[in-house]
């Protein structure tokens, strides 16, 4: 079956780079996602990517995919305090529903 | 271009009573989907709905039901309120292969 795993909590200073893993057990993903949810707020579409993609670079976010590994990762350059917010990385094969992990709560100290 | 719009954005129910949830998808987008997100439960799947018949429901008892009407719109209802059905219910729209999600529904039951 599909599972999504995450780490939990991530904290970092304002300025630095932050980098927030995902790790996916479905070999037939299409698709990989990342969102960011803020308090009390819906799910907010941050960029996804292809399977047979090794890299996606949007604006300060950049997304790796080791497709051997199962692994997905998010990196935020120049991290703000704005960027504090659930990072939820998701999967699917495109014939269901996505699957997300249980979400990376990023606290961005000033 | 408006985006997913939930209603109503909050919704305080009895247990026992029903709840109507309510979600109109992007313009354009012939998919919904359904989630649950409780307090420290993450994102679980409800149902999905695409061009107007279910196409695939969660691991969630049958009082939770719904349907899509023809101008794709999206109903959930949940029959037989339990206490522990409060939560954030998010609806989402797709157009292949992005996903974007309403502000949810939060619903509270008492």
């Amino acid at each position: 079956g599909e599972d999504v795993e995450q780490s939990l909590f991530l904290s970092v200073r304002e300025g630095d780079s932050s980098v927030i893993n995902c790790t996916y057990t479905d070999s037939s993903s299409t698709y990989l996602y990342w969102y960011k949810q803020e308090p009390g707020a819906g799910l907010q579409l941050l960029t996804y990517i292809f399977s047979n993609m090794d890299m996606k670079q949007d604006q300060r976010l950049t997304v790796l995919l080791n497709k051997k590994d199962k692994h997905l990762s998010l990196r935020i350059a120049d991290t703000q305090t704005g960027d504090s917010a659930i990072y939820f990385c998701a999967e699917s094969t495109g014939r269901r529903a996505l699957t997300f992990g249980s979400g990376t709560r990023l606290q961005v100290q000033p | 271009e408006a985006g997913v719009t939930q209603s109503p954005t909050h919704l305080i129910k009895t247990r026992g009573q029903q709840a109507t949830l309510r979600c109109s998808p992007i313009s354009g987008h012939t998919s919904v989907y359904w989630y649950q997100q409780a307090l420290g439960l993450g994102l679980q799947f409800l149902l999905w709905y695409d061009e107007g018949e279910e196409r695939n429901r969660g691991n969630f008892p049958p009082r939770f039901s719904g349907r899509q009407f023809p101008n794709y719109s999206s109903e959930l209802n949940v029959n037989a309120l339990e206490l522990e059905d409060s939560a954030l219910y998010l609806c989402a729209s797709s157009l292949e292969p992005a996903a974007f999600f309403g502000q949810g529904t939060r619903l509270t039951v008492v």
